[in-house]
């Protein structure tokens, strides 16, 4: 089983459709958790961390379930920009190695 | 500006032949990382270096070597030993490396991509 395991894409919708993305880890230790946005063919950039208790940025919110073991990202109100790769990140005590995701992609369509 | 930056965007390269990626930042970070990825992967981790003339290996250190002589510069070279080196890879620094005050954040270069002819 994979580390970190993330839903398989493409994700396609329309503008102004509201998306979730799951991911899930294998190690019940596992510590800190962050999403990263990649653009096609560009470096990873650090989107948001994800707090035990959810969090939210403007149109987007991480949320995440240890019982589970997974975290979840959900882009409301879809915008032709949020088109990219989605990297689910986690690592397994607070400032170790961080293991990524193959990630998710999304294209929002107009 | 403040940042990470790798050279050559694009290389590439014959069979048999060592190449070397460039990589430095100004960003005072203590920690630089070297990682690959392919098409529908993750990143995967090469080497890593936690502090200036240190460095580990990562989980595909195979067929790679870094050097750390400088705090700004972390270079890595492709040997031919490495089976299949096509490859986007990118360089990442943080501000202090496993163990410390990490918040998770990688600064990420712009990334190499190197082909093998």
């Amino acid at each position: 089983r994979k580390e970190v395991e993330q839903d398989p894409g493409p994700f396609n919708v329309p503008e102004g459709a509201t998306v979730a993305f799951n991911c899930t880890y294998s190690n019940s230790a596992s510590q800190s958790f962050f999403w990263y946005r990649q653009d096609c063919r560009k470096e990873p950039k650090l989107l948001m961390s994800v707090y035990s208790s959810g969090n939210e940025d403007g149109r987007f919110t991480a949320q995440l379930n240890r019982a589970s073991q997974y975290i979840s990202l959900l882009i409301r109100d879809s915008k032709l920009s949020d088109s990219a790769t989605y990297l689910c990140v986690v690592n397994l005590a607070m400032g170790g190695k961080l293991i990524f995701g193959q990630g998710t992609e999304l294209s929002v369509k107009p | 500006d403040g940042g990470i930056t790798q050279s050559p965007k694009y290389l590439f390269r014959k069979e048999g032949q060592n190449v070397t990626l460039s990589c430095e930042q100004n960003l005072n970070h203590d920690a630089m990382y070297w990682y690959r990825q392919d098409p529908g992967q993750g990143l995967r981790l090469i080497y890593y270096s936690q502090i200036v003339n240190d460095f580990q290996k990562g989980d595909i250190a195979e067929g790679y070597s870094v050097s750390r002589e400088k705090k700004e510069s972390f270079p890595l070279t492709v040997t031919s030993a490495q089976k299949n080196p096509t490859a986007f890879y990118l360089c990442a620094s943080s501000p202090t490396g496993w163990g410390g005050s990490n918040t998770g954040e990688l600064f990420f270069g712009e990334g190499s991509r190197l082909t093998v002819l």
